[in-house]
């Protein structure tokens, strides 16, 4: 099975900070990385697809990038409506695999 | 708009079956792929497979092989999810989501349904 770390577990930031998430696959992965937020109580929600391709109706402060084994999802200028986990996920290989998730909160 | 919708909370014994639906509306049903994923409480997501609703082929994870099953009605573009002989440990917020398929695996996930409780307690 492909492993997927995230990093950071946890970060606490303000609102208008740069913020950005890693990830990395245990083997190569191409492209077939995507990134989802939930917030408290909600279900998770799609915000960018093979690696940087930008879901509908996501706002543009989010990005993402990589490729192969080593991700990244950054936020340009937190806002307050960001503050939630984050969660990536490879679509490589079967089974698909999570990362581990990243807690956004707030400095 | 694109919605998923699925059925009520469940409370099961252990070694009982439960079978969630999850009705979608909004897109072609049979254009796209069905996705089971489950969060324990406060821990992360888990992937339970996928069906194609085209096809109706399915994957499983080998950790479930032989207990999960999921189906699709396409008369009435709803999904089910079936576990069975559950135990304590299946516990946990149950989610649909459509999958967009490309080369024959679901690829990314989104949008999801609004999450099931499952809780298996004697």
């Amino acid at each position: 099975d492909i492993q997927m770390t995230q990093s950071p577990s946890s970060l606490s930031a303000s609102i208008g900070d740069r913020v950005t998430i890693t990830c990395r696959a245990s083997q190569s992965i191409s492209k077939y990385l995507n990134w989802y937020q939930q917030k408290p109580g909600k279900a998770p929600e799609l915000l960018i697809y093979a690696a940087s391709s930008l879901e509908s109706g996501v706002p543009s402060r989010f990005s993402g990038s990589g490729s192969g084994t080593d991700f990244t999802l950054a936020i340009s200028s937190l806002q307050p409506e960001d503050f939630a986990a984050y969660y990536c996920q490879q679509t490589y290989n079967v089974p698909l695999t999570f990362g581990g998730g990243t807690k956004v909160e707030i400095k | 708009q694109v919605q998923l919708v699925q059925s009520g909370a469940e409370v099961k014994k252990p070694g009982a079956s439960v079978k969630l639906s999850c009705k979608s509306s909004g897109y072609t049903f049979t254009s796209y792929g069905i996705t089971w994923v489950r969060q324990a409480p406060g821990q992360g997501l888990e992937w339970m497979g996928w069906i194609n609703a085209y096809n109706g082929n399915t994957n499983y994870p080998q950790n479930l092989q032989g207990r999960v099953t999921m189906t699709t009605d396409t008369s009435t573009s709803t999904a089910y999810m079936e576990l069975r002989s559950l135990r304590s440990d299946d516990t946990a917020l149950y989610y649909c989501a459509r999958g967009t398929v490309q080369l024959g695996l679901v690829r990314w996930f989104g949008p999801w349904g609004q999450g099931t409780l499952v809780t298996v307690s004697s």
